[in-house]
């Protein structure tokens, strides 16, 4: 069973703060990706990453960073949290198929709440 | 760019009551095509990937199908812990685009 990881479900901080959330997966995927999902807007990307020290930005990069060190780790950081930064934070994973790019199924995580006040 | 589009938004259900999702989307070609179930304050849960026009998956009471421009998630004889929203999605250039999700409700 894959296994995709968040470091917290829930998560309150003040606006101003560095914040950091960390996705952790067990099934040695090559890919993943940081999404944020709001009522009425659905999940949006916000950056995504193919390898190690790799990333590309998604729809939504402003006022937001990763870093990916190691395969299984990819780490998404609000430099300067801001109150429109509120939201459900979603992590995924997929495997690279060579032969079948265009059905990489993608694996969530539990989700992080994130509030800023 | 792709544009996926899920209808209903809501639908609400006896127990017992058999219906259909639609998720329908902008480009054909031969691209995957995801369903997920998300239950409230959860990640999204995978369900099914469907590649090939007439393509069909099924789960439980759950059973997707393919064309070349929709993908219909039928469900059978649901049960109350049917309920949840379910998100489709399309692989685009990169990355996957999804639906806005339809929220469905199974009375007892």
């Amino acid at each position: 069973d894959v296994k995709v990881t968040q470091s917290s479900r829930y998560l309150v901080k003040r606006t101003g703060e560095k914040v950091f959330l960390e996705c952790v997966q067990d099934m040695d995927h090559e890919n993943m990706f940081w999404y944020r999902q709001d009522p009425g807007l659905g999940l949006r990307l916000i950056y995504f990453s193919y390898d190690v020290k790799m990333k590309e930005k998604g729809d939504i990069p402003e006022g937001y960073s990763v870093s990916r060190e190691k395969k299984e780790r990819f780490s998404l950081i609000l430099e300067s949290a801001s109150t429109n930064q509120t939201s459900m934070y979603l992590c995924a994973s997929s495997l690279i198929q060579l032969a079948a790019p265009n059905q990489e199924t993608q694996y969530f995580g539990p989700g992080t709440r994130l509030l800023v006040l | 760019e792709d544009q996926v589009t899920q209808s209903p938004e809501a639908l609400r259900l006896q127990e017992g009551e058999s219906s259909s999702l639609n998720c329908s989307y902008t480009v054909s070609g031969l691209r995957g095509l995801f369903w997920y179930r998300q239950d409230p304050g959860k990640g999204p849960e995978f369900l099914f990937t469907l590649y090939s026009a007439g393509e069909e998956k099924e789960k439980e009471r759950l059973k997707a199908t393919l064309t070349k421009k929709e993908s219909f998630l039928h469900i059978t004889a649901p049960k109350p812990e049917d309920s949840a929203t379910y998100l489709c999605a399309r692989q685009g250039a990169q990355k996957l685009v999804f639906g806005q999700g339809t929220r469905l409700t199974i009375n007892p």
